[in-house]
């Protein structure tokens, strides 16, 4: 299967720290996202990086990308606890028309 | 500048009904996806429609579970003689072209319950 495994499940912290998720997937890609979802509700989009993209940064977020060990982090900085979500990779296959593939997520809480 | 509307937000069926779920895409994008998703667990593809056509629809149980996504109006994604395992948050998203390289838009799910 193509879907990404993220790590680790779940991830509590305290307010100020900063918190890392990894996602690894099994084939090819064009590209990786990353999404957040709060409890009860849709995904949303947070940053898209390309296969030929090592790093990519979006306020508070940091995402890498190495493609030879097939890997990705979310690293977000200076948590809030209005961080607290899941937090889940996508990928795509590289080729046709795939849709994105999900993980599992990991759930981050982040405590005042 | 509405995002991708789904209704209802919850919908509650009694084993063997029919459950019929809409999803309006964001204006403009002609590519839907719709995905399942169990407590605890990430998304699970389902469909991927694009305008009266059905792209891939290899996530999708054979029976009972089918999908469009006509010219006009929402995309809909019908369940059959729903069972209890049916029981779900089902996710519909949009992209204004194919999900690779483009994000995709999410709307807030419709939770089935089946009792």
């Amino acid at each position: 299967s193509q879907q990404g495994e993220e790590d680790p499940q779940a991830l509590s912290i305290q307010e100020g720290e900063n918190a890392t998720m990894n996602c690894s997937y099994k084939t090819s890609i064009n590209n990786l996202q990353w999404y957040r979802q709060n409890s009860g509700r849709g995904l949303v989009h947070l940053i898209l990086i390309r296969s030929n993209e090592r790093e990519k940064h979006s306020g508070r977020l940091r995402v890498t990308l190495d493609t030879s060990k097939k890997s990705s982090s979310l690293l977000i900085t200076a948590s809030r606890a209005a961080d607290t979500a899941s937090y889940f990779c996508a990928t795509d296959f590289n080729s046709g028309n795939t849709p994105l593939v999900f993980g599992k997520g990991t759930r981050l809480s982040v405590i005042a | 500048n509405a995002g991708v509307m789904q209704n209802p937000r919850h919908l509650v069926r009694r084993r063997g009904q029919e459950a019929r779920l809409r999803c309006s895409p964001v204006k403009g994008h002609s590519h839907v996806y719709w995905y399942r998703q169990l407590p605890e667990e990430g998304l699970k593809f389902m469909v991927y429609l694009q305008k009266e056509n059905i792209i891939d629809e290899s996530g999708m149980p054979k029976e009972r579970f089918s999908a469009e996504f006509p010219k006009e109006g929402p995309s809909i994604l019908r369940i059959q003689q729903v069972v209890r395992g049916d029981s779900a948050a089902y996710f519909c998203a949009s992209s204004p072209r194919i999900a690779t390289n483009e994000k995709l838009f999410f709307g807030s799910g419709t939770q089935l319950s089946v009792l």
